[in-house]
């Protein structure tokens, strides 16, 4: 089983910061077959990057995926009110598809 | 616009089972790949099984290998986990969530449902 660890554990932050989440794998992630989720207390995970760099349909621009192999960092250029949540990363190369303990951002 | 609908979540006891179910809408249920995601009380997300849009190709953490059972019926846009051998770890909302279409299936989610709630009681 592929297990992934995400770092920092909670990252606090003013809105219009940058943040940087990092994701790490314990062996290579096929083809960089890589996602992130965003997730608000009460509401279900939103989908935000697939495929380690690709936004998924409506999510804004100041979202951004990279990484491959083993490493992955989700960036969030400048923060937006809404933008606080806890993120998840999970691979989906190698069954079983796992997920990170995830990162969560909250406000400084 | 896709929706997903879980229900048949309840109290459960130690070795008890239960079928939960996840009704979809506004797509062609067969073509896509379909996960279940658990997520405990406070804790994070569990990926917890999936299923390619045949049926044909199953897949399962190991922490519920052999205990639970992913099927769908495409005919009725639904897709089931059959849960056995319950245990009180197993409390959690239980999520359907939709993958990627035929024929490359992979398991992201691209689209959730609301859950549905999944109680030991000793």
């Amino acid at each position: 089983e592929i297990v992934l660890t995400q770092s920092p554990g909670t990252l606090s932050l003013s809105p219009g910061e940058r943040a940087t989440l990092s994701c790490r794998a314990s062996q290579s992630v096929s083809s960089t077959y890589l996602a992130w989720y965003q997730q608000k207390p009460g509401q279900a995970p939103r989908l935000l990057i697939y495929g380690a760099s690709s936004r998924a349909t409506g999510i804004p621009d100041r979202f951004s995926g990279s990484g491959s192999g083993t490493d992955f960092t989700l960036t969030i250029s400048r923060l937006e009110p809404e933008d606080f949540a806890v993120y998840y990363c999970q691979q989906y190369g190698t069954s079983p598809f796992t997920f990170g303990p995830g990162t969560k951002v909250d406000i400084k | 616009e896709v929706q997903l609908l879980e229900s048949g979540g309840g109290l459960v006891q130690r070795g008890g089972s239960l079928r939960l179910s996840c009704a979809a809408s506004g797509l062609t249920f067969s073509s896509y790949a379909m996960s279940w995601v658990r997520q405990a009380p406070g804790k994070g997300l569990e990926w917890v099984s999936g299923i390619s849009g045949s049926g044909g190709s199953t897949y399962y953490a190991d922490s519920v290998k052999g205990r639970f059972t992913i099927s769908r019926d495409n005919s009725k846009n639904t897709l089931f986990l059959q849960m056995d051998s319950l245990r009180a770890e197993d409390t959690a909302v239980y999520h359907c969530a939709k993958g990627s279409a035929y024929p490359y299936y992979y398991y992201y989610m691209d689209v959730w449902g609301k859950g549905t709630t999944v109680t030991f009681s000793s």
